[in-house]
């Protein structure tokens, strides 16, 4: 079945370390996201990328990364840097970034930094 | 700036219709979209309006009138399983969506 796959679910780290989270898609869709939710708050976009080997930022990249290697995968590390990393993450992904297609998420890594 | 304002929570009785409203102030405009989300789960597409009227897909309905930067989402016969989030999100300018916090439905029997 075509779909989003994050992995872990749930995530525990300590304070201090970086730490990858899985995105796999099999859409064959371009564009890929990267949001965070918080209670109380609205997603928030992190990063995004329209095509292979090109990435933009989004309102609040501080402290994270990414990279577009392949079509399909579109991994975010969350840094040291990030001061409040604790947060539910969602991955998305649509035909376009330039078009009115909806996006499709993947199940959430819920990250909890100890 | 810009912004999406939803009511926080809503309460709703099994088998009554609910309407969640959803006010929009954006950098431009290309759609609203509505998402339904269940607790820790990813939200998923319920609809896209980009003209002003009603949009119909069966127990949901939304509506949209731009110029006054309004939509809502209609819920009828309601069903335990419609417990969840909703998020209105806009399509703004540069084809970016911005997005309200979520209004959580609570259903009671």
């Amino acid at each position: 079945d075509g779909g989003i796959t994050q992995s872990p679910k749930y995530l525990f780290r300590k304070e201090g370390q970086n730490v990858t989270l899985s995105c796999e898609q099999n859409l064959n869709h371009d564009a890929m996201y990267w949001y965070r939710q918080d209670p109380g708050q609205g997603l928030r976009l992190i990063y995004y990328s329209q095509i292979v080997n090109d990435f933009q930022k989004g309102d609040i990249a501080e402290g994270y990364s990414v990279s577009r290697e392949k079509k399909e995968s579109f991994p975010l590390t969350v840094t040291s840097a990030q001061k409040n990393p604790t947060a539910f993450y969602l991955c998305a992904s649509s035909p376009q970034t330039v078009s009115y297609n909806e996006q499709f998420f993947g199940p959430g890594t819920r990250l909890t930094v100890l | 700036g810009q912004n999406i304002d939803q009511p926080t929570e809503m309460t709703a009785t099994e088998g009554a219709i609910v309407q969640i409203n959803c006010t929009y102030q954006t950098s431009g405009f290309n759609g609203l979209f509505w998402y339904q989300q269940h607790a820790g789960e990813a939200p998923t597409f319920l609809s896209y309006n980009v003209l002003d009227g009603l949009e119909e897909k069966g127990r949901f309905s939304s509506f949209l009138s731009r110029s006054k930067g309004y939509s809502y989402l209609l819920l009828k016969e309601l069903q335990m399983k419609d417990s969840a989030s909703y998020l209105c999100a806009v399509l703004d300018s540069n084809y970016q969506l911005i997005w309200g916090a979520g209004t959580k439905l609570i259903i009671k029997p």
